[in-house]
């Protein structure tokens, strides 16, 4: 089945920008969905199809999605965006049909 | 809005059968599948399977042999079994819907809702 490949943690001070890697072969072939989940929380969506922002996901967050590597990129990072961040895919192809990243736990220094 | 709001029991010792529910207030329920989604304590996501109004479901092939999903369309809710659960069923279960945009339907689907979550701790 596919296998999504994300950094165990990334760190980041405040203000700076936060890039968050999801990993997966021919990738770019496919879309990219990211959600947040902060501790004790459920994920929410904040990024799905590479790029697209749900309504009431601010600007800061955007994504990309080229060749073997989807990234989630965080502008202006705040304290309030430390969270662990996962991406997944839907893979047609495969009975698993749902695919999550290992998820990355993103540190606000 | 829509909202799911999920029950069940949360403490289950080996062998028996762990039983949650998803009721979806506010909005559709037909035409879209809802799933189920687990989370160990510490560890990342993992698809269980899910099921649409009519009933029909998909499994991850994982959990397959010991998972039913059902669907009560007069209560817009739907129900998750695992039976013969072990120490590694303990998790937080979610409940979703699954979406996708106009630009990537049918093809590419996410998850745009979710419940808030119900740990469930298999213990003797």
């Amino acid at each position: 089945s596919y296998v999504l490949t994300q950094p165990p943690s990334v760190s980041v001070a405040p203000g700076q920008t936060a890039r968050i890697t999801c990993g997966g072969n021919n990738i770019g072939s496919k879309s990219v969905h990211w959600y947040q989940q902060k501790p004790g929380q459920a994920p929410v969506l904040v990024v799905y199809d590479d790029s697209d922002r749900p309504s009431g996901i601010p600007e800061r967050f955007s994504g990309s999605n080229s060749g073997n590597t989807a990234t989630l990129t965080i502008s202006r990072v705040e304290a309030g965006d430390e969270a662990d961040y996962y991406c997944q895919v839907w893979d047609s192809s495969s009975d698993h049909r749902v695919v999550f990243g290992g998820g990355t736990k993103l540190t606000v220094l | 809005q829509v909202q799911l709001q999920q029950w069940g029991a949360g403490l289950l010792k080996p062998s028996e059968t762990l039983s949650l529910t998803c009721a979806v207030y506010g909005g559709s329920f037909s035409g879209y599948y809802w799933s189920w989604i687990r989370q160990p304590p510490g560890k990342g996501l993992e698809w269980i399977g899910e099921i649409n109004h009519s009933g029909s479901t998909n499994y991850n092939p994982s959990l397959k042999s010991r998972v039913t999903i059902s669907v009560d369309t007069s209560k817009n809710q739907f129900s998750l079994k695992l039976s013969s659960v072990t120490a590694a069923d303990t998790a937080v279960y979610y409940c979703a819907r699954r979406y996708c945009s106009s630009t990537s339907c049918p093809f590419d689907w996410y998850f745009d809702l979710w419940g808030r979550g119900t740990l469930v701790t298999v213990s003797s």
